[in-house]
């Protein structure tokens, strides 16, 4: 079946540091989604991204849509000590009864001490 | 607007027992989504509907998984007899139409089975 792979699984980060993470699969997706979860809720949508090549920021975050269709990167710039959480990739299919979320592992973000 | 709400939040029950979930999803959404994520991996999609009907269920254990969506709002996803690997959290989600990308997600159910 379809998979996304997330890498890194996990990482630290120091207030004021730029984070970059990626999610590569061997599946073409038609769109790319971002989630950030935080311990005890769902799953929060960051970023959608629609096109292949496209690049689209919200706020200190910054994802593209890679060329192939089957890759996806998510930078945050500036780090502060809320960005920690679980981070989720996510590829979209349409099926021909609907559409079909296929979510990565995850990046754990977590704060160096 | 109001968000995806689930209850309960938290549910411990013994091998065998039963139990279920309940969703209520943003309000004018006509797909809703169940959720299985394990500790450690990404949501798993268990069942899709669109209003009232199922449009997925192929990754839906049936053998003791259930779930309805009777007036195609809310939704309740049930468990009979509970397994101790079906302890996970469920989440509820709920996009606008039945292409939509976007996926809006509640809080979840931790589901502990002992």
């Amino acid at each position: 079946g379809q998979q996304l792979n997330q890498s890194p699984q996990s990482m630290f980060i120091q207030e004021g540091e730029d984070v970059s993470m990626n999610c590569t699969s061997s599946s073409i997706f038609n769109t790319w989604l971002w989630y950030k979860q935080d311990p005890g809720e769902g799953p929060v949508l960051l970023i959608a991204l629609y096109k292949a090549g496209e690049l689209t920021s919200n706020g200190r975050l910054t994802a593209q849509f890679g060329i192939t269709r089957k890759d996806s990167f998510l930078n945050i710039s500036a780090s502060i000590p809320s960005d920690v959480g679980i981070y989720f990739c996510a590829g979209h299919t349409q099926m021909e009864y609907g559409n079909k979320l296929v979510f990565g592992a995850g990046t754990i973000l977590r704060v160096k001490s | 607007e109001a968000g995806v709400a689930q209850s309960p939040r938290y549910k411990i029950i013994e091998k065998r027992q039963s139990v279920a979930f309940w969703c209520n999803p943003i309000s004018g959404h006509a797909t809703l989504y169940w959720y299985q994520q394990i500790l450690g991996q990404g949501p798993k999609l268990l069942i899709q509907f669109q209003n009232n009907g199922v449009v997925d269920d192929s990754q839906l254990p049936k053998d003791r998984f259930s779930a309805e969506r009777l007036k195609g709002v809310d939704s309740t996803l049930k468990i009979q007899p509970a397994k101790l690997e079906d302890s996970a959290v469920y989440l509820c989600a709920s996009s606008f139409f039945r292409g939509g990308y976007e996926q809006y997600f509640g809080p979840g159910t931790r589901l502990t089975v002992t």
